[in-house]
């Protein structure tokens, strides 16, 4: 009964490399989310997805490319990853509007070697 | 630019004691406010909201946060702190497009 998940939880990777992480959600909501969280605990909004289209980008590099197949996934792929992607990536999901909660997944550990 | 300050990276209580993290913001409008708990490993569950009414809001695990627009803050509190309340708390605000502009994090360790 797990509300939002995320596969892998842990990904280590050569640097060059491209890597897709995914995100399923069983909460019936419209919108979901990418984070990342850096080493020092910043959390920051990547992505934003209502009903398959995107609604927000935040200046993330081009290597990285959400896809959302449907309302219930949006996976991230990021291609030539680099020393700096490494982080922890977490997906989100919620109703639209800005006051209602986001139900967040157990995150995925991405090290970049 | 909207944003969120937790003042205090860093907070150690005992056990029992009383607890108050800080969070001010910085948004134009009126804004919903958040505060997460992240335990080590683990994703953010929400402890609490405010986006209207009562600035005096009850959460789970016992925590409760007061709005104040004039301080422009939205502090977490609970009256005894458990062991199990060690974790990573998190204050963000919620702007228009369903966006979280979150805090740098507060780490609260407690002991016995």
């Amino acid at each position: 009964d797990t509300a939002v998940s995320q596969t892998p939880k842990y990904l280590v990777t050569q640097m060059g490399n491209d890597k897709s992480i995914k995100c399923e959600q069983n909460l019936g909501h419209d919108t979901m989310y990418w984070y990342k969280q850096d080493s020092k605990k910043f959390l920051k909004i990547m992505f934003s997805y209502n009903n398959k289209e995107l609604i927000i980008n935040e200046t993330v590099p081009n290597r990285f490319s959400p896809k959302s197949p449907d309302k219930a996934h949006l996976n991230l792929h990021i291609n030539s990853l680099e020393l700096g992607d490494s982080a922890v990536y977490f997906c989100a999901s919620s109703s639209r509007g800005g006051n209602n909660e986001q139900f967040f997944g157990p995150g995925t550990r991405l090290t970049v070697l | 630019a909207q944003s969120v300050t937790q003042p205090d990276i860093h907070i150690t209580v005992s056990e029992g004691a009383s607890l108050e993290l800080r969070c001010n913001y910085s948004y134009g409008a009126t804004p919903y406010l958040f505060w997460y708990v992240q335990s080590p490993g683990q994703g953010l569950q929400l402890l609490l909201k405010y986006f209207s009414g009562d600035t005096l809001v009850q959460g789970i695990k016992g925590f409760e946060a007061e709005f104040k627009r004039s301080q422009s803050s939205f502090n977490l509190r609970k009256p005894s702190v458990h062991w199990s309340d060690a974790a990573e708390y998190f204050c963000a605000v919620g702007v228009n497009t369903d966006k979280l502009i979150f805090g740098t994090g507060t780490r609260l360790q407690v002991f016995p």
